[in-house]
């Protein structure tokens, strides 16, 4: 069946480091990528999504690119900030209509 | 526009009592889910209405949990009688249509601790 495999966290970064975290799937067809976030003592919001390969999600500074070859949806964001300390969950939305969700990755950025 | 909205936000009950939590999906969308989210780990769908009708109920713990979706607008999950691993968070999300392509809008969820 489909599902999501999320890199485990967690992740702690310095201010204005690098961060990858990393995202496969497996499905059937052709599905939709998410991620979404949640920051703390908060519902999940959607932070990106890429609907067909080769897309590429982006949205405050945060990028993934549906990468059908390597069945890969990994998240970057080239300089973290304190207020991007959150959970963030990648998730696949397949043919059946359901929205399958990896565990959670929680990054820590620290001034 | 108005988002998901879900109450009660915390709810602690004994085990064997019951529950009922609400949400009122975004006006217009015509999909609503109910997910459980374990401490921990990912949201797991437990029920999926498009309008008031039930799509996709298969992860739905049958014996213990129900949902409507009356006139097609707000829900209502309840669990009868509730046990220790129902402990969770309760979220409730809306999208204005099937379809791979549609996003999910989530509610802030109900923290469930049943003791």
């Amino acid at each position: 069946g489909d599902s999501v495999t999320q890199m485990e966290g967690p992740v702690t970064l310095s201010e204005e480091a690098f961060l990858t975290i990393n995202c496969t799937y497996t499905a059937t067809g052709y599905p939709s990528l998410f991620w979404y976030v949640q920051y703390p003592g908060e519902g999940l919001q959607l932070l990106l999504k890429a609907t067909k390969a080769d897309d590429k999600g982006s949205n405050k500074g945060f990028e993934a690119t549906y990468r059908k070859e390597t069945t890969s949806f990994h998240l970057e964001k080239g300089s973290v900030q304190v207020s991007d300390s959150a959970v963030y969950f990648c998730a696949l939305s397949g043919s059946g209509n359901q929205f399958y969700f990896g565990t959670g990755t929680s990054l820590t950025v620290i001034p | 526009e108005a988002g998901v909205a879900q109450s009660p936000r915390y709810k602690i009950i004994e085990k064997r009592q019951s529950v009922a939590f609400w949400c009122n999906p975004i006006s217009g969308h015509a999909t609503l889910y109910w997910y459980q989210q374990i401490l921990g780990q990912g949201p797991k769908l437990l029920i999926q209405f498009q309008n008031n009708g039930v799509v996709d109920d298969s992860q739905l713990p049958k014996d213990r949990f129900s949902a409507e979706r009356l006139k097609g607008v707000d829900s209502t999950l309840k669990i009868q009688p509730a046990k220790l691993e129902d402990s969770a968070v309760y979220l409730c999300a809306s999208s204005q249509a099937r379809g791979a392509q549609e996003t999910q809008y989530f509610g802030p969820g109900t923290r469930l601790l049943v003791l």
